[in-house]
């Protein structure tokens, strides 16, 4: 089973700054099985990314994901910052085990 | 509208049963996998069990595989967890989530519901 592991596990940052939240797996796996997701306190999950890049609809285009070129290295990067933001984020991989990693907040500074 | 509306959750004693159930609106849900997924208090999110649009495969997460069933209902656009000799482990908020079509990832949620094991 694939283990992820998100960094670091809280980010403290100010309105207008760049945010970038990493996701490393442990065994490297197509880029199509991963996800990303936002959720607000009191809220459920919302898609983000998926299939490492691509935005779900409606999602900002400050909203952008990466793919190191190892297959295990995945990147969410928030362009600039806005209030709306700061949240807690979580990639997952899409397998037979839909494994979630286990959460980056991202606070304000 | 896209909808998904979970019922069913409470409190609940160790070693007791309960079913959840999430309510479809809105899309063709025979056409889609649809997944449980939650949430204990203060922690992250844990997938739990997904199941293909037909109701043909399933997957679970080894800590609930044999105690809990996913099961679906497409005339009904209904899908269900089925929870047996519940634990106070699986205390949690319960969200059900639609698959994309075409893409991997859980697109629309609902807004969940709690479910609490205790004496």
């Amino acid at each position: 089973e694939i283990v992820l592991t998100q960094s670091p596990g809280t980010l403290s940052l100010s309105p207008g700054e760049r945010a970038t939240l990493s996701c490393r797996a442990s065994q490297s796996f197509s880029s199509s099985y991963l996800a990303w997701y936002q959720q607000k306190p009191g809220q459920a999950p919302r898609l983000l990314i998926y299939g490492a890049s691509s935005r779900a609809t409606g999602i900002p285009d400050r909203f952008s994901g990466s793919v190191g070129g190892s297959g295990t290295d995945f990147t969410l990067t928030i362009s600039r910052l806005e209030p709306e933001d700061f949240a807690v984020y979580y990639c997952q991989h899409y397998g037979s085990s839909r494994t979630f990693g286990q959460g980056t907040k991202v606070e304000i500074k | 509208e896209v909808q998904l509306v979970e019922s069913g959750g409470g409190l609940v004693q160790p070693g007791g049963s309960l079913r959840l159930s999430c309510a479809a609106f809105g899309f063709s849900f025979s056409s889609y996998a649809m997944s449980w997924v939650r949430q204990a208090p203060g922690k992250g999110l844990e997938w739990v069990s997904s199941i293909s649009g037909s109701g043909g495969r399933t997957d679970y997460a080894d800590s609930v595989k044999g105690r809990f069933t996913i099961s679906r209902d497409n005339s009904k656009n209904t899908l269900y967890l089925q929870m047996n000799s519940l634990r106070a482990e699986d205390t949690a908020v319960y969200y059900c989530a639609k698959d994309g079509l075409y893409y991997y990832g859980m697109d629309v949620w609902g807004q969940g519901t709690t479910v609490t094991v205790s004496s």
